[in-house]
């Protein structure tokens, strides 16, 4: 089945500077790669995603690029403030619907 | 517009005592729906997944059950619990098998066993 590692696991910045969260995955057959962003005590909740045709996305101050070469997708954060404090997981998908998710990344930012 | 619903939020319930999570979701039909368990400070485990009536299928051997008796109801179950059962308990549905659209979160329940 699908494996995604992602990396860091805590990553510290300061408000203004950028943040980068990567993350690979094992199964060339995986289409699909959404990135969640999960506050203290709440519901993971989508911020971002990408389908395999396209490299790179970006919605403002976020971004998400795709090497399905080499297996590995980013997020790029850029200008933090400290509402983007939170746990950000990312995720693949192969079949049936089914996520994989990493183990996620608890980013906090710095006023 | 589609909304999900997952109650209880709290839960505290004694070790062996039978549980029973429940998830509805509105303004769609035939949708994916999954529930994970979420560790404090932890990741998402998915537990089970269904993508039709009467259709289940578990991801890891445990101390719970899943149902779906009506196509857009999802029941978590347990007959006894165990300590290791507590944690935090996401119910999530996409619109189908195939197409690439992301998967929502319910609120999620807390479930405390003591």
């Amino acid at each position: 089945g699908e494996n995604v590692e992602q990396h860091p696991s805590t990553l510290s910045v300061q408000e203004g500077d950028s943040a980068v969260i990567k993350c690979t995955y094992s199964d060339s057959a995986s289409n699909y790669f959404p990135w969640y962003k999960q506050e203290l005590g709440k519901r993971p909740q989508l911020i971002i995603d990408i389908r395999s045709n396209v490299g790179e996305k970006k919605d403002q101050r976020i971004a998400v690029t795709l090497n399905k070469t080499a297996k590995h997708f980013s997020l790029h954060i850029t200008e933090t403030q400290p509402e983007d404090s939170a746990v950000y997981f990312c995720a693949a998908r192969a079949s049936y619907g089914k996520l994989t998710f990493g183990q996620g990344t608890i980013l906090t930012v710095h006023p | 517009s589609q909304t999900i619903h997952q109650w209880p939020a709290t839960l505290v319930q004694p070790v062996g005592s039978p549980l029973s999570l429940e998830c509805t979701v509105e303004g769609t039909s035939n949708p994916n729906l999954y529930w994970y368990r979420q560790a404090a400070g932890r990741g998402l485990q998915l537990l089970f997944y269904s993508v039709g009536i009467g259709q289940i299928s578990s991801e890891v051997p445990q101390n719970l059950s899943a149902s779906r008796p009506q196509d857009r109801q999802f029941i978590l179950s347990s007959k006894k619990l165990l300590l290791s059962d507590s944690g935090f308990y996401l119910c999530a549905w996409s619109p189908d098998s195939n197409s690439n659209q992301p998967q929502h979160f319910g609120d999620g329940t807390r479930l405390s066993i003591l």
